[in-house]
């Protein structure tokens, strides 16, 4: 079954920090880009991040560039999202996203990201 | 940064009816990178129209897509009752970010 299941979200205080993760089944993980992809409550989409099928680039949105770091594991099909210094404005619904390229062909359920003190 | 723009915000039609939803960017955009996605309360948001005219896979026909340049348009041709949600578009330009429209919503009148 393809699928993506993201894990790691939770209540975190202002300038705390969170890893989420991201396991992937059904398909050749080690072979496409993976997207990060955010939404605060009532709110848009806000693409976060993106790694390539290798690790070997990275992109972020403004917003979370210097704070946030996306990684990979293809040995355990798992995408990360090494969250520091979270902010009020980082609460969102964190969702995985395959990339197709450079559309999202796979969502994740989601995971819900709250930081307040 | 590519601002993307979607018109009308709410759009309140009944079912059977047709659904017109604009999106306009504010700089050209390649038409291989405008996509569409459908979303409904507590749910992720599903891949619509790829390509800016693309179905992808399992999309029923009376979804399409059109448009070129900075202006797109996604067309629901009758609304089913489970059409009733959340619309995005979306860009990827020469390079990241990658940027979303603020959503069209479609909803029963």
């Amino acid at each position: 079954q393809v699928q993506l299941v993201e894990s790691g979200g939770g209540v975190v205080q202002p300038g705390g920090s969170l890893r989420l993760s991201c396991a992937a089944s059904g398909f050749t993980f080690s072979s496409y880009g993976m997207h990060w992809v955010r939404q605060a409550p009532g709110k848009g989409l806000e693409w976060v991040a993106f790694i390539r099928y290798d690790g070997s680039n990275k992109y972020y949105a403004d917003s979370v560039k210097g704070r946030f770091t996306i990684s990979r594991d293809n040995s355990k099909n798992t995408l990360y999202l090494q969250m520091n210094s979270l902010r009020a404005e980082d609460t969102a619904v964190y969702y995985c996203a395959k990339d197709a390229p450079w559309y999202f062909d796979l969502w994740g359920r989601g995971t819900l990201v709250t930081v307040s003190s | 940064e590519i601002v993307l723009t979607q018109s009308p915000g709410t759009l309140s039609l009944s079912p059977g009816e047709r659904a017109t939803l604009s999106c306009r960017a504010s700089q050209s955009v390649s038409s291989s990178y405008l996509a569409w996605y459908q979303q409904k309360p507590g749910q992720a948001p599903r891949l619509l129209i790829y390509g800016a005219s693309s179905r992808a896979t399992g999309i029923p026909d009376r979804f399409s897509g059109s448009g070129s340049g900075t202006d797109f348009t996604l067309t629901i041709s009758r609304l089913e009752p489970e059409d009733f949600a959340v619309y995005y578009c979306q860009q990827y330009g020469s390079s990241p970010p990658i940027t979303f429209g603020p959503g069209t919503k479609v909803d029963i009148k």
